[in-house]
C-alpha cells in the first residue's frame, strides 16, 4: 500500500515534444507529490509538487495534473529540450514524512 | 554553502569495516533525511530526524545501520561490518520543516570490495 507505481521506465522524444510521465498510488492519506529530477552524479532536485486539493499545477515549462479519485498523477514537460534529459521521479508522502518514490523514468529529448 | 552538503563524496571500503558517512544540511533547516538509492532498489527511505530525535527510523535495514544527528544540525550515518549488498548511493535531505519540501545533497557513494 505504501508503493507508488511510475510508468514508462524510459522515454524518448523529439526536441519541442511533451514527455508525459505518470505515476499511481495505493495509499489514500498520501498528501503531498513532489516530482524530482535528477542527473547523472547528482541528487534529485525539486521540480514541482502538488497537493490534493488541486488537479493541476503549472511552473514554467513543467505541469502536474492530478486525479485524486483515479489515485493517478502525471509529469507533462512543454517543448521539452534536450537540456531536459535526465531521470524523473514521482514521490508521494503523508504530512511532510518520509518520501514513498517511484522507480523512475529516464527521459531522453533528442535534438 | 547554500544546498545540502555531503562528504565523502565516494567512498571506498572492504568488507567488514566500518563506515561513516556525513550530512551537513541547509542553515535553519529542522527536518533531515536519509536515503538510499542502489539500482535493484530505488530510491528507499532510511531515517528521518526533526532536530535531534529520529521519530522514524523504520527504513534502517538492519541493526548495523545506525544514525545520530548532533545540535540540529550534522548527522551522521554509522554502517558497521559492511556487507557488498550496502554498496549505494546515500543520499541526505533536509527541509525547513517536516511539511516543507525536502532538498536533496548530491549522495555519498559507498562501494564495498
Amino acid at each position: 500500500q505504501q508503493q507508488v507505481k511510475q510508468s514508462p521506465q524510459s522515454l524518448i522524444v523529439q526536441k519541442g515534444g511533451i514527455p508525459i510521465i505518470n505515476c499511481a498510488y495505493e495509499n489514500t492519506a498520501f498528501d503531498y507529490f513532489p516530482w524530482y529530477q535528477q542527473f547523472p552524479g547528482k541528487g534529485p532536485a525539486l521540480l514541482i509538487a502538488i497537493r490534493p486539493d488541486v488537479s493541476e499545477k503549472k511552473e514554467g515549462r513543467f505541469t502536474i495534473s492530478f486525479n485524486k479519485s483515479a489515485k493517478q498523477f502525471s509529469l507533462h514537460i512543454m517543448d521539452s529540450q534536450p537540456g531536459d534529459s535526465a531521470t524523473y521521479f514521482c514521490a508521494a508522502s503523508t504530512s511532510g514524512s518520509r518520501l514513498t518514490f517511484g522507480e523512475g523514468t529516464q527521459l531522453t529529448v533528442n535534438p | 554553502g547554500a544546498g545540502v552538503s555531503q562528504s565523502p563524496s565516494n567512498k571506498v571500503t572492504e568488507k567488514g569495516k566500518d563506515v561513516e558517512l556525513r550530512c551537513d544540511p541547509i542553515s535553519g533547516h529542522t527536518a533531515l533525511y536519509w536515503y538510499r538509492q542502489s539500482l535493484g532498489q530505488g530510491l528507499e527511505f532510511l531515517i528521518y530526524f526533526q532536530g535531534n530525535s529520529a521519530p522514524d527510523k523504520s527504513g534502517l535495514p538492519s541493526d548495523r545501520f545506525s544514525a545520530e544527528r548532533t545540535g540540529g544540525s550534522v548527522s551522521t550515518l554509522t554502517i558497521q561490518r559492511t556487507q557488498q549488498e550496502d554498496s549505494a548511493v546515500y543520499l541526505c535531505a533536509s527541509s525547513l520543516d517536516h511539511n516543507q519540501p525536502q532538498h536533496f545533497g548530491d549522495g555519498t557513494r559507498l562501494s564495498i570490495l
